[in-house]
């Protein structure tokens, strides 16, 4: 069954605490991204990466940090300089730029 | 920063009932895509229009695209309750990076059957 996986559905974060988002696909896609969606909001790109070992900051990059090892996973960290982190974090990939998204089904994060 | 800005931000209509939704942009694009969105849940990519083109149908979805207005239209014809949903557009730049995709705030489709 190919797509995109992401886990866990809900997070919840402490003060002061990094926590990790994991995104994991098996669509053979070079790119992946990573978007933030607050109620009623659009998406805003939070960092995408075209190819492994390589990735480029988005439009809201304060207080998150990615890798890409591997070519099948993407994940996110939201670490403890992100002051707002609430929010449902997407994560996508592509063939290829500017052709369509593959979502994966959302990560909730909360904070305690 | 928000390139789409969807029109309008809710919309309720009865089902089998047409449904138009608007797009408008303020910079140039290689193409705009249109995403449906089920509450909680991951977007679905529906339908890619690229610049050079004015109107693309898939099944019941029809997407108009004008680029001298800066502006695109979805519509959803004979519509069905599953069709309840948020209606994000999405531009790619042209002349920026292909992988800088912005999307607009939706538009909130309920069908009421």
């Amino acid at each position: 069954d190919g797509g995109i996986t992401q886990s866990p559905k809900y997070l919840f974060r402490k003060e002061g605490q990094n926590v990790t988002l994991s995104c994991e696909q098996n669509l053979n896609h070079d790119a992946m991204y990573w978007y933030r969606q607050d109620p009623g909001q659009g998406l805003r790109l939070i960092y995408y990466s075209q190819i492994v070992n390589d990735f480029q900051k988005g439009d809201i990059a304060e207080g998150y940090s990615v890798s890409r090892e591997k070519k099948e996973s993407f994940p996110l960290t939201v670490t403890s300089a992100q002051k707002n982190p609430t929010a449902f974090y997407l994560c996508a990939s592509s063939l290829q730029g500017g052709e369509k998204l593959f979502f994966g089904s959302g990560t909730q994060l909360s904070v305690l | 920063s928000q390139q789409g800005e969807e029109d309008p931000q809710a919309l309720s209509i009865q089902e089998g009932e047409n449904a138009t939704m608007n797009c408008s942009y303020k910079t140039s694009i290689n193409n705009l895509q249109w995403y449906r969105q089920n509450s909680g849940r991951g977007l679905v990519h529906l339908i890619l229009i690229r610049s050079n083109e004015r109107e693309k149908h898939s099944g019941r979805l029809r997407v108009t695209l004008d680029t001298s207005k800066k502006s695109s239209s979805l519509l959803i014809t004979a519509s069905r309750a599953a069709d309840t949903a948020s209606y994000f557009c999405a531009t790619v730049p042209s002349g920026g990076s292909n992988y800088k995709l912005t999307f607009g705030k939706g538009t909130l489709l309920t069908v009421n059957p």
